[in-house]
């Protein structure tokens, strides 16, 4: 059973770095043609892909936020992490991790998903 | 990229069938995915590489893709069913997934 669960702080300051980690099980990333991703979901709005790394330590960026994200992983601990610097209030949502499949087919989708953590970016 | 258009709302009696809409140029030439989200929980993968269904996902869940649009057909809906549903593409000449604006599924 894949499981997978984002924990990080709940509220920060603006201009503060997020960091998020995403502990999951069920899988491995030391195995060929894994990989994880981040996406958000703002209050009442849709889902926004973040990131994604690979078993190979490839990693993506969604291109228009590239310069704040860093994507991450360790292996052994089963986790991977986010980190987004400079935060702002429309930064603010529901911040998830998922199990990502199909990429070999060049058709990616996100099959297992965490449960989410809210993140809200306030002074 | 892509520019993934669903409508905001689709309503639909016990029973009947929901089709729920994604659009964009030329879709049919990519694999879509659908999502549903029910309030307060994560996403659920419904349908895969626009026809394919997880484990565990009822049959009366479906999905086709051709030219410029791709559908998500609920069949004999029920009302636990209510949700919103969301389709996602993976645009691969610049690895970005793309999701759509979401769909409200409401069951009178």
């Amino acid at each position: 059973q894949v499981t997978l669960k984002e924990s990080g702080p709940a509220l920060l300051k603006p201009t503060q770095t997020l960091t998020l980690t995403c502990t999951f099980s069920g899988f491995s990333l030391s195995m060929s043609r894994m990989r994880v991703s981040w996406l958000r979901q703002p209050p009442g709005k849709a889902l926004e892909w973040l990131a994604r790394i690979d078993w190979d330590n490839d990693k993506f960026y969604n291109k228009s936020l590239r310069t704040r994200l860093t994507i991450s992983k360790d292996t052994f601990r089963n986790q991977v992490f986010l980190t987004m610097t400079n935060m702002d209030p429309v930064d603010t949502g529901t911040y998830y991790c998922a199990r990502t499949s199909g990429c070999g087919r060049d058709t990616c989708h996100f099959d297992s998903w965490g449960q989410g953590a809210l993140v809200t970016v306030s002074s | 990229s892509y520019v993934l258009t669903q409508p905001p709302s689709v309503s639909v009696a016990p029973g009947q069938t929901a089709r729920i809409t994604c659009g964009a140029n030329n879709i049919g030439a990519t694999s879509v995915h659908w999502y549903q989200q029910r309030p307060g929980q994560a996403p659920v993968l419904v349908v895969y590489a626009d026809v394919d269904r997880p484990s565990g996902i009822p049959d009366r869940f479906s999905g086709s893709n051709s030219g410029n649009t791709a559908t998500l057909t609920i069949s004999r809906v029920e009302a636990g069913d209510e949700a919103a549903y969301y389709c996602q593409v993976w645009d691969s000449s610049i690895d970005t997934g793309f999701f759509g604006g979401g769909t409200q599924l409401t069951v009178l």
